[in-house]
């Protein structure tokens, strides 16, 4: 089975800080890992993935995410925050790439001026 | 161009009414998957298409919901006797399943769905 978990359903970072957005994963074959963003009332929009690749992703925006296989984790981080970056963000995983994801609960990041 | 298109965006409905969500998926997207969203919560998966073909649909919530893709090209996601507890969004996502590491999932905005 396969699951993730978001710590921190809320984080409030100053412009122009680091963001460091947690996900940690379950899965019991190796997984595959998304993080999506979604605007209000917009659909999910992607922001990167890892399929067993590099451990470093980068996705667009100026997001990435390192895949930590010791630490079961898939933390997102954007070195400088920018207020268009404020949204909510899902991180999910997927045994195989495709037919099933599962979703965390997401993180709400505001981003303060 | 277009990306994934979901009609309505926000429904309405009395409780124990029928409603049917629309989906359209990106052109040549072999893939179909319906989610439902509720507030605070990340999508959860109900069921998906490969073509016209409903692969896994263990996942929708009860016998009131069902799906269909007919064509292999739009699908439509129906609920019988609507309940409160139906609230929510409904999330469409398409993909093309060429392999593994480019199925990535492209959603739509969602259909709003408030039961009375």
């Amino acid at each position: 089975a396969q699951s993730v978990t978001q710590l921190g359903s809320h984080v409030s970072v100053s412009e122009g800080a680091l963001v460091l957005l947690r996900c940690n994963y379950s899965s019991s074959v190796p997984p595959y890992l998304f993080w999506y963003v979604q605007y209000p009332n917009q659909g999910l929009q992607l922001l990167l993935k890892y399929t067993s690749a590099a451990t470093l992703v980068k996705g667009i925006n100026g997001f990435e995410a390192e895949f930590k296989k010791s630490e079961t984790s898939f933390h997102l981080t954007k070195p400088s925050a920018h207020m268009s970056d404020a949204a909510e963000y899902f991180c999910a995983v997927s045994a195989n790439a495709g037919n099933q994801f599962y979703f965390g609960t997401g993180t709400s990041l505001t981003v303060i001026p | 161009d277009t990306g994934v298109s979901q009609d309505p965006r926000h429904k309405i409905t009395k409780r124990g009414q029928n409603v049917t969500f629309r989906c359209d998926p990106i052109s040549e997207h072999n893939r179909l998957y319906w989610y439902r969203q509720t507030l605070g919560q990340g999508p959860e998966f109900l069921t998906y298409f490969q073509n016209e073909a409903q692969l896994e649909k263990s996942r929708l919530l009860s016998d009131r919901f069902s799906a269909e893709r007919p064509k292999g090209s739009f699908s439509t996601l129906e609920i019988q006797r609507t309940e409160q507890g139906d609230s929510a969004m409904y999330l469409c996502a398409s993909s093309l399943a060429i392999t593994q590491a480019k199925n990535i999932q492209y959603f739509g905005a969602g259909t709003r769905l408030s039961v009375l």
